[in-house]
């Protein structure tokens, strides 16, 4: 059964960047089949996507978050990780890792979200 | 990009009875749509993607219709812990995109 699991800081300062890293067992994050990716649900809120990677290391992010976000992968430890900078009180939220099944035909990392971690809670604030 | 609306917002339901939850997308997304099921304190659970292919051990009490811009979710008979927040997402169109989740209360 995959698993897969957030870790990282539970409270930022403001302006600091957010680190979150996604650790996935049960399965091989090197699977040609998949993408990997971050989702995140502000308290009360609707989900919203962050962006993706595949084992290779291309990434995909949100026009909204690009100019913040940054994604890697490390296939020798079977994680990804997530980047954040210059973080404010917005960007508080619960934040899940993922795994995106994609359409047939389809390449530009967009699916369906088959496997989720718990989730983890950042909480931005001095 | 592509918004997609939910309604409505929260659905008043009785145990046993049917519930039927909208999606509706700002422009096509074909057939590329999942409904994800998010109980308080958990993360979202997989239920439809296709617009009508049920994922892995979900009952055959939730089924998904719709193409295009209009879906459906619908719950034949509300079971217990069927209580909970329902969110469609389209994944055909960049950037994929969630609606704002429609909440299913007990009556």
């Amino acid at each position: 059964q995959l698993q897969l699991q957030e870790s990282g800081p539970g409270l930022v300062k403001p302006s600091e960047t957010l680190s979150l890293t996604c650790i996935v067992s049960g399965g091989s994050i090197s699977s040609s089949s998949y993408y990997w990716g971050w989702i995140r649900q502000p308290p009360g809120k609707g989900l919203d996507w962050i962006g993706n990677i595949y084992y290779s290391g291309n990434t995909y992010y949100n026009p909204s978050l690009k100019s913040r976000v940054t994604i890697s992968v490390d296939t020798s430890k079977n994680q990804f990780s997530l980047k954040l900078s210059s973080v404010t009180a917005a960007d508080t939220a619960v934040y899940y890792c993922a795994r995106v099944s994609p359409p047939l035909f389809k390449y530009d990392s967009s699916g369906y979200w088959d496997y989720w971690g718990q989730g983890t809670l950042v909480t931005v604030s001095s | 990009e592509t918004v997609m609306t939910q309604s409505p917002g929260t659905l008043s339901v009785s145990p046993g009875e049917r519930a039927t939850l909208s999606c509706r997308a700002s422009q096509s997304v074909s057939s590329n749509l999942a409904w994800y099921q998010q109980r308080p304190g958990q993360a979202p659970r997989l239920l439809i993607y296709g617009a009508s292919t049920r994922a892995t051990g979900i009952p055959a009490r939730f089924s998904g219709s719709g193409s295009g811009t209009e879906f459906t979710l619908t719950i034949s008979s509300l079971q217990s812990e069927d209580f909970a927040v329902y969110s469609c997402q389209q994944y055909n169109n960049w950037p994929q995109t969630f609606g704002q989740g429609t909440k299913v209360e007990i009556k």
